[in-house]
């Protein structure tokens, strides 16, 4: 278990509003990811951080910033969610040991815009 | 830019036989790594083998092994002895190698059915 929990799991919110989802690992991994989840589309990179304070945009980044102010937790931001943002979205650790430096995923948390 | 295809969206098995996914990739770098990830119906993400570029055998993990042609570009998990447990959708992944620019890009997935 990489110790990864994401918060809230499951969230419902109107257009416009804003959203904040948590990610926080007890493992003092270096990568964290931030990638959303849509029938038809697989998984799809939103954000990644390497480091505190070290992020980067992946491929569908525009309406969402992040904040990795320490190493544990990585927060994912909607400014003013729209109905488009709907989706389950997942944080995944990067694991340093071992040569395949697969993703480790958490449970994934299921938003609702309407 | 690198991309992941898998062309099937679903796929019917029926149970103790084997089932191969199809995943090829393009990318121009030399050095790049491949992933299985299933995910059954609970929603978890679960990792199931690695194929590295350089790697000259091919990956098995268990009743997975991952069918790697370099020149085909083509990565394609084979699942032997197909049990009702391997329904779930499965997702082909690549990263490239280099720096902090650590990630990885999904395939659309193909959802795999065993059936009794």
């Amino acid at each position: 278990d990489a110790g990864i929990t994401q918060s809230p799991r499951h969230k419902v919110t109107e257009t416009g509003t804003p959203v904040t989802l948590r990610c926080h690992q007890t493992e003092n991994h270096r990568y964290m990811y931030w990638y959303r989840q849509d029938p038809g589309h697989g998984l799809r990179l939103i954000h990644y951080s390497y480091g505190v304070k070290d992020t980067d945009k992946g491929e569908v980044s525009d309406g969402y910033s992040v904040s990795r102010s320490k190493t544990e937790d990585f927060l994912l931001t909607l400014e003013s969610a729209t109905s488009s943002q709907t989706s389950v979205y997942f944080c995944a650790i990067k694991f340093t040991s071992g040569r395949s430096g697969e993703l480790f995923f958490g449970e994934g948390s299921r938003l609702t815009v309407l | 830019a690198q991309k992941i295809t898998q062309t099937q969206p679903g796929m019917f098995v029926q149970e103790k036989e084997a089932v191969t996914l199809d995943c090829t990739y393009d990318t121009s770098d030399q050095s790049y790594g491949l992933f299985w990830y299933k995910q059954p119906s609970s929603g978890e993400m679960i990792f199931l083998i690695y194929q590295g570029s350089y790697d000259e055998q091919n990956a098995t993990e268990g009743r997975y092994s991952l069918n790697f042609q370099k020149a085909r570009k083509s990565a394609n998990l084979v699942i032997s002895a197909s049990q009702l447990g391997d329904s779930a959708m499965y997702f082909c992944a690549m990263r490239l190698s280099g720096g902090s620019n650590y990630k990885l890009t999904f395939g659309k997935g193909t959802l795999l059915t065993v059936n009794p």
